[in-house]
């Protein structure tokens, strides 16, 4: 079956402090996945995606196949990383996208 | 502004009173989607569209319908409400398919009494 699972229902930590949040898959095939994340009172949004390769925001995330984990990681955590962040898979040959259960990250000053 | 509309925003309403959220996007997208958000139970996919006229079933359809007659709207509605469908709920669009980014709307409070 496929599935996203997010083991962490919230993650505190200090600012400037490494940051990392779990995200686990279930698939069968090549995996698309992604981070999204919602901060409050704003819209959920793409945070990024494992085929960008990208650094947003000072997140970086890293598809570990063997492992099948595509962890969330920030060096240094900020006040303003504090948000809610859903991990998210899609299935090709369904084209539906599956959330995890989302992790809330809190950044204390 | 490019953005995805939803209304209402919120909506208390009672068992079995017919209902339709409705969802709007400006950026000419070819996939729809609708989602619920519920505590402990994260983004979960109710029905979604890969273009005008073509809706499948996501995760959790039971009790939902949809419809896509035209490529900026996609309805939702709850023929006959229970209160196991009060939740938050999300439309998204994006670009051809669900690969590309999904476009969020603010979200639709439902309470079914």
């Amino acid at each position: 079956a496929q599935r996203v699972t997010q083991p962490e229902k919230l993650l505190s930590v200090f600012k400037g402090a490494p940051v990392e949040l779990k995200c686990n898959y279930s698939y069968s095939g090549s995996p698309e996945l992604f981070w999204y994340v919602q901060y409050s009172r704003q819209r959920l949004q793409l945070l990024l995606r494992h085929i960008s390769r990208e650094s947003i925001k000072g997140f970086t995330a890293d598809l570990n196949k063997g492992e099948t984990s595509f962890h969330l990681k920030k060096p240094f955590a900020q006040e303003e990383d504090s948000a809610m962040y859903y991990c998210a898979l899609l299935s090709y040959n369904t084209d539906k996208l599956i959330f995890g259960t989302g992790t809330r990250l809190q950044v204390f000053p | 502004e490019a953005q995805v509309t939803q209304n209402p925003r919120y909506l208390i309403t009672v068992t079995g009173k017919k209902l339709t959220v409705t969802c709007s996007q400006n950026m000419n997208h070819e996939y729809m989607s609708w989602y619920r958000q519920d505590p402990g139970l994260g983004l979960r996919q109710i029905y979604y569209s890969m273009n005008v006229e073509v809706t499948d079933k996501g995760d959790v359809p039971e009790g939902y319908k949809v419809s896509r007659k035209e490529k900026r709207n996609f309805p939702l509605i709850l023929e006959s409400p229970s209160p196991n469908q009060t939740s938050l709920y999300f439309c998204a669009s994006s670009y051809l398919t669900g690969d590309n980014e999904q476009f969020f709307g603010p979200g639709t409070r439902l309470t079914v009494l």
